[in-house]
């Protein structure tokens, strides 16, 4: 069975700009959640999709949005980037939402802000 | 609110000693509890997990048992390898939902 996978692994990206990150979970997997990885913050949830509804959300300010598609493939968009913004972006999916399955982590997207 | 404490690192082992990475929480309800491992340059694998106390997760050598009266959920392994090294996160979910709450990690070099 495929892992989790991200696309982009890799973007540059200009102050003010926007961008788009993809997620698709393990077949079959109807819970994904977003992460935000950075050397002084450490790693920080976005928030957390289950059957195309967002269920829980972090921190983050308003640039910050994501959706699930019917596929359970997710998608995350961060507007009007800061160079804050620079970080590795992780997804996780999982069976479902109950908190005590395993959830499996993709490779993450690296998203440099100049 | 939720939290993860856990050692600062880095921890610094020869091949074939015992290790011990410290963890604690503070969470509402009753926490299910994991332990993820990163290495360079790749995203989260789960290590092992806990869901009830006095429950104890096991995967390729390490342990934890996940101690409610002393909220903790230590990672072990009596014999490291160098292959070992990575940085290790302590995390929760609590209350529902699949929000992982992380510890700051712990970076483990074992050496020949």
């Amino acid at each position: 069975k495929a892992g989790v996978t991200q696309t982009p692994r890799y973007l540059i990206k200009t102050r003010g700009q926007q961008v788009t990150l993809s997620c698709s979970p393990i077949s079959g997997h109807r819970s994904v959640s977003w992460y935000q990885q950075t050397p002084g913050q450490g790693l920080q949830f976005l928030f957390e999709y289950f059957s195309e509804t967002q269920r829980n959300k972090g921190n983050f300010p308003g640039r910050f949005s994501g959706r699930q598609f019917s596929n359970s493939r997710s998608e995350m968009n961060v507007s009007t980037l800061e160079l804050g913004d620079s970080a590795l972006y992780l997804c996780a999916s999982s069976l479902e939402g109950t908190g005590t399955h395993e959830q499996y982590f993709g490779p993450g997207t690296r998203l440099t802000v100049t | 609110g939720n939290s993860v404490t856990q050692m600062e690192g880095p921890v610094t082992l020869s091949e074939e000693a015992f290790l011990t990475i410290n963890c604690t929480y503070t969470a509402t309800g009753y926490p299910s509890l994991f332990w993820y491992v990163q290495y360079p340059g790749e995203g989260l694998q789960l290590l092992l997990k806990a869901t009830k106390a006095d429950d104890k997760g096991s995967n390729k050598g390490f342990e934890a048992t996940y101690r409610k009266e002393t909220t903790s959920f230590h990672l072990e392994k009596g014999s490291v390898q160098v292959s070992d090294s990575a940085v290790y996160f302590c995390a929760l979910t609590a209350g529902g939902g699949n929000k992982l709450t992380f510890g700051t990690g712990t970076q483990l070099k074992v050496e020949l």
